[in-house]
């Protein structure tokens, strides 16, 4: 049982490229987030998606595309990466129901953009 | 606005005595509240939540957390600190009324020596 896996667990790129971070999880959760972690700031809220082909903006939005085209998947695109989207990224599920349902967190990929 | 703070940055603790980290919260109404474990390189770990009742919130490895309505603190303790118990702590909260947005507190690195 995997769980909530991402892909890849590094990823070094340069300014400009197009990069897409995968997330996978096998609970069939309705909900599912992504994160950015920096020094000083904790985990900020990028996206979060409540079911398939439903997603919506969080905290830090700009320049980050998200699709859910089903349960399991949500991948995170970075359109044209920046330097200052050099982070760890974490991917998170949580079941559907009350809001007082805890996260599981993926084992998160650090990003290098150059 | 909305916000979380932990205040110490680090906390030093002897194997063997209790310790404590702090959390404060400023948010409307009722929120519910979290405490994660993040192991280096790893995803964030769900330790406890406060949803409504007992003040004093057991979770997992014998951490508990102490939920103060006037104060709006939730700060997490264990009677007995082990060495494994090193980690990066984040406090989070939620609100009621706000679906699954949470706001992650920067963390706080407690580290236990022998």
């Amino acid at each position: 049982d995997a769980g909530i896996t991402q892909s890849p667990r590094y990823k070094i790129t340069e300014t400009g490229r197009q990069v897409t971070l995968m997330c996978h999880q096998t609970w069939s959760h309705s909900y599912m987030f992504w994160y950015r972690q920096d020094l000083g700031h904790g985990l900020r809220l990028i996206y979060y998606s409540a079911a398939a082909d439903i997603t919506d903006k969080g905290e830090v939005p700009d320049g980050y595309v998200v699709s859910r085209s089903k349960t399991e998947n949500f991948p995170l695109t970075l359109e044209s990466a920046t330097r200052s989207q050099t982070s760890v990224y974490f991917c998170a599920s949580s079941e559907s129901g009350r809001s007082a349902n805890e996260q599981f967190f993926g084992p998160g990929t650090r990003l290098t953009v150059l | 606005a909305q916000s979380v703070a932990q205040p110490e940055d680090q906390v030093n603790v002897a194997e063997g005595n209790p310790l404590t980290v702090k959390c404060t919260y400023s948010v409307s109404g009722n929120p519910y509240l979290f405490w994660y474990v993040q192991y280096p390189n790893r995803g964030l770990q769900f330790l406890l939540k406060y949803i409504t009742g007992d003040n004093l919130v057991k979770g997992s490895y014998g951490f508990e957390a102490e939920f103060n309505k006037s104060q709006t603190s939730f700060h997490l303790k264990k009677p007995s600190a082990l060495v494994s118990d090193s980690a990066l702590y984040f406090c989070a909260v939620r609100d009621r009324t706000g679906g699954f947005k949470t706001i992650f507190g920067a963390g706080t690195r407690l580290f236990v020596k022998a």
